[in-house]
C-alpha cells in the first residue's frame, strides 16, 4: 500500500502504561496523519504532520502526543492509556499536493 | 465543528442492483470530495472524487453526483456485486492551507446479497 507500514498490528496494553505506535513511509511524502475509528464516530483525526519535527493537534488529541524526527517515521504516544482509547488506530500519507490520502492497514489496540 | 453528515448508516441491496449512498456538507468552501472505500481489517482506500466544477464524475460502475446549490454529493455503484460489500466513507476537503485535512462523514456499510 503505497509504502505505509503500521506496528504492531495488534497490541493489548494495561491501564496506566504509555504506548507507543509506528508509522513507517518509504515514499518521502511531507503530509502525515493519525487517526482513531471507532464504531458510530467514523475517523477522527487525532494528530497530524507537515514535516520533521512540525506537528499540529487534531480533533481528539487529548491523552495522545506525537513526534517526527525523521521524514519516514510518525509515532503515536499514548502517554498513559485508559480503555477509552481501545480502537482502531490509522496512520496515511498525503500523497504530492492534493488530497489523496493512503491509509496504512492499521493497528488494533485493546486497554485492559 | 464543520460537519459532513453520510446516510444511510448501513444499506443491503441485491447483486445487480443500484447502491446509493449520500452525503451532505455545510462549509461552502469545500472543493474536494472524494469516497474510501475500506474493506474489514484494512485501511480506507481511495475509490473515487470529484471537485465541485462538474455535476457528475464515472469511474467504471461507481459513479459521484455533485449538486453544489444543494450541498449534496452521492456515489451511485451500478450492478452491485458481492464484493462491493464494504464500508464506505465519504469526506470533504478544502478552505485552504497546506495541511489538506479532511472532514469525514461516519461512513455507510453496505452489503451486497448474491
Amino acid at each position: 500500500d503505497a509504502g505505509i507500514t503500521q506496528s504492531p498490528r495488534h497490541k493489548v496494553t494495561e491501564t496506566g502504561t504509555p504506548v507507543t505506535l509506528r508509522c513507517h513511509q518509504t515514499e518521502n511524502h511531507r503530509y502525515m496523519y493519525w487517526y482513531r475509528q471507532d464504531p458510530g464516530h467514523g475517523l477522527r483525526l487525532i494528530h497530524y504532520s507537515y514535516g520533521v519535527k512540525d506537528t499540529d493537534k487534531g480533533e481528539v488529541s487529548d491523552g495522545y502526543s506525537v513526534s517526527r524526527s525523521k521524514t519516514e517515521d510518525f509515532l503515536l504516544t499514548l502517554e498513559s492509556a485508559t480503555s477509552s482509547q481501545t480502537s482502531v488506530y490509522f496512520c496515511a500519507i498525503r500523497e504530492g499536493g492534493g488530497y489523496g490520502y493512503t491509509f496504512g492497514s492499521g493497528t488494533r489496540l485493546t486497554v485492559v | 465543528q464543520q460537519q459532513v453528515k453520510q446516510s444511510p448508516q448501513s444499506l443491503i441491496v441485491q447483486k445487480g442492483g443500484i447502491s446509493i449512498i449520500n452525503c451532505a456538507y455545510e462549509n461552502t468552501a469545500f472543493d474536494y470530495f472524494p469516497w474510501y472505500q475500506q474493506f474489514p481489517g484494512k485501511g480506507p482506500a481511495l475509490l473515487i472524487a470529484i471537485r465541485p466544477d462538474v455535476s457528475e464524475k464515472k469511474e467504471g460502475r461507481f459513479t459521484i453526483s455533485f449538486n453544489k446549490s444543494a450541498k449534496q454529493f452521492s456515489l451511485h455503484i451500478m450492478d452491485s456485486q458481492p464484493g462491493d460489500s464494504a464500508t464506505y466513507f465519504c469526506a470533504a476537503g478544502g478552505g485552504g492551507g497546506n495541511n489538506r485535512k479532511l472532514i469525514w462523514g461516519l461512513g455507510t456499510s453496505l452489503g451486497v446479497n448474491p
